[in-house]
């Protein structure tokens, strides 16, 4: 079985500061790891993805994330955020078999 | 490249009644999923398709919930009667293939409130 657990629902930052959202997977086999953005009355937009590699993944808008196998933890990071970034971002796993399971989402709020 | 399209965007019944939701995916992705989010949850998945064929329903209630991809492009999802419970955003998204890896592209969704 896998699951994703976000640990934050919401997270309000200062335009210009650094912010990390959490994210903690469980599952007993390999996992592709991926963060998807969704804007208000929009759908969901892929940030980036972990299939295997090197465990820090840069994406799209200046977001990075960096897979920890050990910690089971695929967390997101972006170095200056802008008020741009205030939206909803989900964490989401899938392995073996399984189709794509999807947190509960972290509302990220920039304040000016 | 046009992206995902969903219609309706929005969409208000009654308990009781029935809706259709309209999706079409990307040109030449042969993977098609619909998925449930309901308010304050991430989204979940209803149905998976690979061409015109049923990959994965395991999580669409089927004594209410039906959907097909007919001719393996356009898709649509019906629910019939609806309940209170499944007022949600129903999301559409697309993928090349079906390989764990893919990029799944979502469509803007159809909201739905059941009154």
């Amino acid at each position: 079985a896998q699951s994703v657990t976000q640990l934050d629902s919401q997270v309000p930052v200062f335009e210009e500061a650094p912010v990390e959202l959490r994210c903690n997977y469980s599952s007993s086999v390999s996992v592709y790891l991926f963060w998807y953005v969704q804007y208000p009355n929009q759908g969901l937009q892929l940030l980036l993805k972990y299939l295997s590699g090197s465990t820090l993944v840069k994406g799209i808008n200046g977001f990075e994330a960096e897979f920890n196998k050990s910690q089971t933890s695929f967390h997101l990071r972006k170095p200056s955020v802008h008020i741009s970034d205030t939206a909803e971002y989900f964490c989401a796993v899938r392995s073996g078999a399984n189709n794509l399971f999807f947190g509960t989402g972290t509302r990220l709020t920039v304040i000016p | 490249e046009a992206g995902v399209a969903q219609s309706p965007r929005y969409k208000i019944i009654e308990k009781r009644q029935s809706v259709a939701f309209w999706c079409n995916p990307i040109s030449g992705h042969a993977t098609l999923y619909w998925y449930q989010q309901i308010l304050g949850q991430g989204p979940k998945l209803l149905i998976q398709f690979q061409n015109n064929g049923v990959v994965d329903d395991s999580q669409l209630p089927k004594d209410r919930f039906s959907a097909e991809r007919l001719k393996g492009v356009d898709s649509t999802l019906k629910i019939q009667p609806a309940k209170l419970e499944d007022s949600a955003v129903y999301l559409c998204a697309s993928s090349p293939g079906p390989q764990p890896g893919e990029t799944q592209y979502f469509g803007p969704g159809t909201r739905l409130l059941v009154l």
